[in-house]
């Protein structure tokens, strides 16, 4: 069965600081990884995700993942984060059947 | 556009009574999805249909049911609610048959339980 992992449940950063945001999944199959937002008081919105191929990936906003299938990982960055980023953060697996496994979310706050 | 909307968006109700949530989707998909959001537990996964007359348990299906009679729409039934059931309820949907399609959700139902 898949499980995915967020390391963190909080992140703060001040504005135009770089960010990371960590995940790590598992599971017995090929998988394709996701990470969704959430804007405050709003659904899930999708940023990215990873089918095959390059290992980085590029999403909207500004945000890109990586793919570490030896690390089983699928960090999330910001070169430079915004106040509008201010948001939780989900990295998700999906499988076979299409169902997809969410972790924990994390908490991005942006500081002035 | 095609969207999916969920109803009421707000519901406070009392411990035992019967609570259905509506879920409406006009994206024309055949999979459906209901998760609940707790604070610490991410997305679970409720229920889900691969299309009409289709539906499966997921991790945390005790105390639920659903129904699926057409395409556009999953109803979420608490059959007695408990103060457990209080929670941030989203529905989602996506296009079968390729296991990397995106889930489209929609804006969530935040249900309490008194």
């Amino acid at each position: 069965a898949q499980s995915v992992t967020q390391l963190d449940s909080q992140v703060p950063v001040f504005e135009e600081a770089p960010v990371e945001l960590r995940c790590n999944y598992s599971s017995s199959v090929s998988v394709y990884l996701f990470w969704y937002v959430q804007y405050p008081n709003q659904g899930l919105q999708l940023l990215l995700k990873y089918l095959s191929g390059s290992t980085l990936v590029k999403g909207i906003n500004g945000f890109e993942a990586e793919f570490n299938k030896s690390q089983t990982s699928f960090h999330l960055r910001k070169p430079s984060v915004h106040i509008s980023d201010t948001a939780e953060y989900f990295c998700a697996v999906s499988d076979p059947s299409q169902k997809l496994v969410f972790g924990q979310g994390t908490r991005l706050t942006i500081n002035p | 556009d095609a969207e999916i909307t969920q109803s009421p968006r707000h519901k406070i109700t009392e411990t035992g009574r019967q609570v259905t949530l509506a879920c409406h989707q006009t994206w024309n998909h055949n999979n459906m999805f209901w998760y609940r959001q707790d604070l610490g537990h991410g997305l679970r996964l409720i229920h889900y249909s691969y299309g009409v007359q289709d539906t499966n348990k997921g991790e945390v299906s005790d105390g639920y049911s659903v129904s699926r009679s057409n395409t556009e729409d999953l109803p979420l039934t608490l059959e007695s609610a408990a103060s457990s059931q209080t929670s941030v309820y989203f529905c989602a949907s996506s296009e079968p048959g390729l296991a990397e399609n995106e889930q489209f959700f929609g804006p969530g139902t935040r249900l309490t339980v008194l």
